[in-house]
């Protein structure tokens, strides 16, 4: 398997545009994570799906971010006004039954 | 309750030397207790892995030692290599039915760890 694909890799933008951050789980995981790092607050956890369901969005900053998962091989995060203090590397994981969780590569976004 | 306090920030070793990271909770419903190592420009990897029915475990070099009375956890990284240069996050979870809902990671702030030469 080819793990955890995210893309893009790295996203610059302008404040106010939409920013559109994708994954793709492991095939045959039924969770998925997606999760922010930044320096300040370290790893945290925005929001996470079971079996494609979204289960605590708790994390989610603002209204401005949003997350989908239309089907089990694809997820969306989007922010919509973005701003510069969204600028941080955004995770996705996915696990089965919710125990090892195995992250992607990250995407890099700067918004200026 | 859902914190997991790690220490310390940072960590400088010599080669050879043994790294030590301490972690503490609060919630008596963890009971899964994973270690994740992160590369720069990379995402967290599973290191290893414990639940509260054991006091130790040990893969290779890394050693996972766990005090359920104390609510405390540790990783124990020995003969520490340069290669071995990396943060490490300690996380805990809890069972879905201790939980109420399906498990979550929750993680430490991280170490990063410098293993010089």
């Amino acid at each position: 398997d080819a793990g955890v694909i995210q893309s893009p890799r790295h996203e610059v933008t302008e404040m106010g545009q939409e920013v559109t951050l994708r994954c793709k789980p492991i095939s045959g995981h039924d969770y998925l994570f997606w999760y922010r790092q930044t320096m300040m607050r370290g790893l945290e956890l925005l929001i996470y799906f079971n079996n494609n369901v979204p289960i605590d969005d708790s994390g989610m900053p603002e209204d401005r971010f949003s997350a989908k998962m239309p089907n089990a091989s694809f997820s969306t995060l989007k922010i919509q006004p973005s701003e510069p203090r969204d600028s941080a590397v955004y995770f996705c994981a996915s696990s089965r039954r919710g125990l090892e969780a195995f992250f992607g590569q990250g995407t890099r976004l700067t918004v200026v | 309750q859902q914190q997991v306090k790690q220490s310390p920030q940072s960590l400088i070793v010599q080669k050879g030397g043994i790294s030590i990271i301490n972690c503490a909770y609060e919630n008596t419903a963890f009971d899964y207790f994973p270690w994740y190592q992160q590369f720069p420009g990379k995402g967290p990897a599973l290191l290893i892995a414990i639940r509260p029915d054991v006091s130790e475990k040990k893969e290779g070099r890394f050693t996972i030692s766990f005090n359920k009375s104390a609510k405390q956890f540790s990783l124990h990284i020995m003969d520490s290599q340069p290669g071995d240069s990396a943060t490490y996050f300690c996380a805990a979870s809890a069972s879905l039915i201790s939980s109420g809902s399906a498990r979550q990671l929750t993680f430490g702030s991280g170490t990063q760890l410098t293993v010089l030469p």
